[in-house]
């Protein structure tokens, strides 16, 4: 099946800082979304992004279906967007999204 | 709208007891999805429905049951409750049609689910 591997896996900024996240497919992937966990555990919709660029405020995303790999772009940090990040695709017959393990984000004020 | 909501929140179960968790969403999407998300890790797919009155099994589902009797709820057994399935639980839903590619994932909030 389909591999999805995130980086890094740890990430400590401190606030204001700017990050890249990266999520790579070993193979073609449609549907990719971004979510973040916020550390209630909740899931949050951030990116529904097959292919592209989006921008949300200080969030973006772009996606490159091709060369199997998609960014997510954090600017200006702030202690709220602590939490965990993941990507996901639909790499199955059944529409399920297959999750990287996620990159753990810490921002210190 | 509500979105997908999830009843319990928490949940702690003894070896052996059985429960049921439900899901519902009323965005009136075709496809719905349990997950479980284990420490350190990403979700895994349970069961899958692509519509009311289908199911499918996923990439774990050994130890669940699953119904779909109607579009907007989607309910999740535990036959014999093992400390295995100690694990927080997610339900989803997405539009999936034939006529289109759109297939964005929304989830409910998670179970917490403990088993001793």
């Amino acid at each position: 099946g389909i591999q999805v591997e995130q980086s890094p896996p740890d990430l400590i900024l401190q606030e204001g800082a700017n990050s890249t996240l990266r999520c790579n497919f070993s193979d073609s992937v449609n549907n990719l979304q971004w979510f973040h966990q916020n550390p209630w555990g909740q899931l949050i919709n951030l990116f529904y992004i097959p292919s592209g660029t989006k921008q949300n405020g200080r969030l973006s995303a772009t996606t490159v279906a091709t060369e199997r790999y998609s960014l997510l772009y954090i600017s200006s940090s702030q202690t709220t967007d602590s939490g965990v990040y993941f990507c996901a695709g639909r790499g199955g017959s059944q529409g399920n999204l297959i999750f990287g393990k996620g990159t753990k984000l810490s921002v210190k004020p | 709208n509500a979105g997908v909501t999830q009843t319990p929140k928490f949940q702690v179960l003894k070896t052996g007891q059985s429960m049921t968790l439900q899901c519902a969403q009323d965005m009136n999407h075709n496809s719905m999805y349990w997950y479980r998300q284990d420490p350190g890790m990403g979700l895994r797919l349970i069961y899958y429905s692509a519509s009311e009155g289908t199911t499918d099994k996923g990439e774990v589902p050994d130890g669940y049951n699953v119904s779909r009797l109607k579009k907007q709820n989607f309910l999740l057994g535990l036959e014999s409750a093992a400390p295995s399935q100690t694990s927080v639980y997610f339900c989803a839903s997405s539009p999936r049609t034939r006529l289109s590619s759109y297939n964005e994932q929304f989830f409910g909030p998670g179970t917490r689910l403990t088993v001793l």
